[in-house]
């Protein structure tokens, strides 16, 4: 079974750009949920969605938005980037996002934002 | 606000010497403690998951624990392979957010 796959898996961006992250979950698993990745702050929860609807959110700014489409695979965005936003993002899947389900990762994007 | 620690931050052995990393939390109403493994450049890789204190589940030379407060993760005769950021997330409540700790890095010397 194939894993979790997410493109691009590297980006460079300047400030004030925007940019779309994807993320392709493993086959017949419904929820997705995105997570942040810095050295200083270490993994943050950003969104989870399932069934095309965001169940869940973390504590982002609003530039930070996300959807989910009919075959599950997600989209995240980030508007109007900032220095800080230079990061891993990564993409995890479950079966239906349940709180006792294993989330499996992907490689991660890592976008360097100059 | 859940709250996850993971310590010591980094950690040497040399082959074969065992150790525990430790994982302290505080949740309400903990559903779930989740081991990871996450080697350079890749993403979480998943190791164990423990439902209730006093739940023990082993996978070759790692074996995870659980009490109320903590886990621990015993590596038991280490081999270079096992070198690798070790990271600790809890699940509370009814939804699936993973909250981590800033993770462990273990290095193991041949």
């Amino acid at each position: 079974k194939a894993g979790v796959t997410q493109t691009p898996r590297y980006l460079i961006k300047t400030r004030g750009q925007q940019v779309t992250l994807s993320c392709s979950p493993i086959s017949g698993h419904r929820s997705v949920s995105w997570y942040q990745q810095t050295p200083g702050q270490g993994l943050q929860f950003l969104f989870e969605y399932f069934s095309e609807t965001q169940r869940n959110k973390g504590n982002f700014p609003g530039r930070f938005s996300g959807r989910q489409f009919s075959n599950s695979r997600s989209e995240m965005n980030v508007s109007t980037l900032e220095l800080g936003d230079s990061a891993l993002y990564l993409c995890a899947s479950s079966l239906d996002g349940g709180a006792q389900e294993t989330q499996y990762f992907g490689p991660g994007t890592r976008l360097l934002v100059l | 606000e859940d709250q996850v620690t993971q310590s010591p931050e980094a950690l040497r052995l040399q082959e074969g010497e065992s150790s525990s990393l430790n994982c302290s939390y505080t949740v309400s109403g903990l559903r779930g403690l989740f081991w990871y493994r996450q080697d350079p450049g890749k993403g979480p890789e998943f190791l164990f998951t423990l439902y209730s204190a006093g739940e023990e589940k082993e996978k070759e030379r790692l074996k995870a624990t659980l009490t109320k407060k903590e886990s621990f993760l015993h590596i038991t005769a280490p081999k270079p392979e096992d070198s690798a950021t070790y990271l600790c997330a809890v699940v509370s409540g009814a939804n699936s957010k993973l909250t981590f700790g800033k993770g462990i890095t273990l290095s193991v010397r041949p």
